[in-house]
């Protein structure tokens, strides 16, 4: 149980498109879904916080409008990179928690190599 | 931002050889997770501890919660080459949404 996929595992794009990620809980209904950036050798940094069908609260620093998080259902979660940029390349990794021990666990990441 | 205490940095061991690796905080958390991470996956939850005192296994690990609420252990018994990895301890808060407060991490390396 507690199954989270993330789709697509690996991206390259072009600067200046967006890419969007999503990630989905399989198995269980996510209240509250986390996305995150990790740097290479670094720990996860909270980028986003989304509640199922209310807007997602961003981590300072992170722009609300480069990165859009859509949180429609309690199965799926969208990271949205806006007009990428070659610094936008990193790991992006969902998280999903619900029910009564708000455990969070996490997708596989996304690997974001932007050109 | 905020984030905890994880020692040892990086761990290089021969395969049989138990490990042990901690987190410490100045805040209390009510919630202690560990996880591991390997290349290019997400981190995988090992052991979650819900109270101050609890001492928790799952086959080989065995972590335990602080009677301080700081503080955290993780064991691993034996260890083998499938160990290698990044663990990472996380708090939860109990606010904020339940967001998690991350260790740096523990590079374990096994030499076989």
């Amino acid at each position: 149980g507690a199954v989270v996929s993330q789709h697509p595992s690996r991206v390259i794009c072009k600067s200046g498109t967006s890419v969007k990620i999503e990630c989905r809980s399989l198995d269980f209904q996510a209240t509250t879904m986390f996305w995150y950036r990790q740097f290479p050798k670094q720990s996860l940094m909270l980028m986003a916080t989304s509640n199922e069908g209310s807007k997602a609260t961003y981590e300072q620093g992170v722009e609300k409008d480069k990165f859009l998080i859509n949180h429609a259902s309690l199965t799926l979660s969208t990271l949205t990179v806006t007009s990428a940029h070659p610094e936008d390349s990193s790991f992006y990794i969902c998280s999903a928690s619900g029910g009564r021990t708000d455990t969070q666990y996490f997708g596989p990441g996304t690997r974001l190599t932007v050109l | 931002g905020q984030q905890l205490n994880q020692s040892p940095q990086s761990m290089f061991i021969q395969e049989g050889e138990d490990v042990s690796m901690n987190c410490t905080s100045s805040s209390i958390f009510n919630t202690w997770l560990w996880y591991k991470q390997e290349p290019g996956e997400g981190p995988v939850l090992l052991i979650a501890l819900y109270k101050a005192g609890e001492l928790t296994s799952n086959g080989r690990l065995t972590a335990q919660f602080g009677i301080t609420r700081k503080d955290s252990f993780l064991n691993i018994s034996a260890s083998i080459p499938s160990d290698v990895g990044i663990y990472f301890c996380a708090g939860q808060l109990t606010d904020s949404n339940y967001q998690l407060i991350w260790g740096a991490g523990t590079k374990l390396i096994i030499k076989p």
